[in-house]
């Protein structure tokens, strides 16, 4: 089946750790997109990748890392200066062509805090 | 910034029709979204609709787009609890040469039998 996988489901951090979620496609698209979403904030742009090693910030990229090494992998590392990571993480991808945005997303990783 | 704007929250009783206002801020908008999100799993895309068009129709869902007062509608038919979800309006922002969507806060529809 064609789609997006995350994982884990649920992830822990600790104190000053850095944590790495995982964003696998096999869709053959060409961008890739990290969102966080917290509660009554609706989804938030951290980072996006057009092609293979290129990504660009979004609005809340402070505290985040991504890199695009392959086309069908995104990782995002939350890194310590992340001070409130706490939140649902959505990994989604497109065709990426401009006009057609249609985005497709994964399960979601819930982050929190210990 | 761009601002999508949504109502947060709405209740219907089961066969009733739901209704879902969004407004948005990009008059380039080539296409426009509504994605739903059940709890504790990603977005699925329902409908979008062409920004040339008025009016979609699918299945139960109907689309409406005014252009001029830049806003969107989700009409939805029949209204079954199953519908019980959060509903996001999106719209596509052109920044530096890549597109991207923005989405709204969501609206909650709760559908009572």
């Amino acid at each position: 089946d064609g789609g997006i996988t995350q994982s884990p489901k649920y992830l822990f951090r600790k104190e000053g750790q850095n944590v790495t979620l995982s964003c696998e496609q096999n869709l053959n698209h060409d961008a890739m997109y990290w969102y966080r979403q917290d509660p009554g904030q609706g989804l938030r742009l951290i980072y996006y990748s057009q092609i293979v090693n290129d990504f660009q910030k979004g609005d809340i990229a402070e505290g985040y890392s991504v890199s695009r090494e392959k086309k069908e992998s995104f990782p995002l590392t939350v890194t310590s200066a992340q001070k409130n990571p706490t939140a649902f993480y959505l990994c989604a991808s497109s065709i990426g062509d401009r006009g057609d945005e249609k985005l497709f997303f994964g399960s979601g990783t819930q982050l929190s805090v210990l | 910034g761009e601002d999508v704007e949504q109502s947060l929250f709405l209740s219907v009783r089961e066969g009733d029709s739901s209704v879902i206002n969004c407004t948005y801020t990009d008059s380039s908008s080539t296409y426009l979204y509504w994605y739903k999100q059940e709890p504790g799993a990603g977005l699925q895309l329902l409908t979008y609709i062409f920004s040339n068009m008025d009016m979609k129709q699918d299945q139960r869902l109907t689309v409406l787009l005014n252009k001029k007062d830049k806003h969107l509608s989700l009409r939805i038919a029949d209204t079954q609890t199953g519908d019980s979800a959060i509903y996001f309006c999106a719209e596509s922002i052109n920044d530096s040469g890549y597109s991207t969507l923005t989405f709204g806060k969501g609206t909650m529809l709760l559908v009572s039998p």
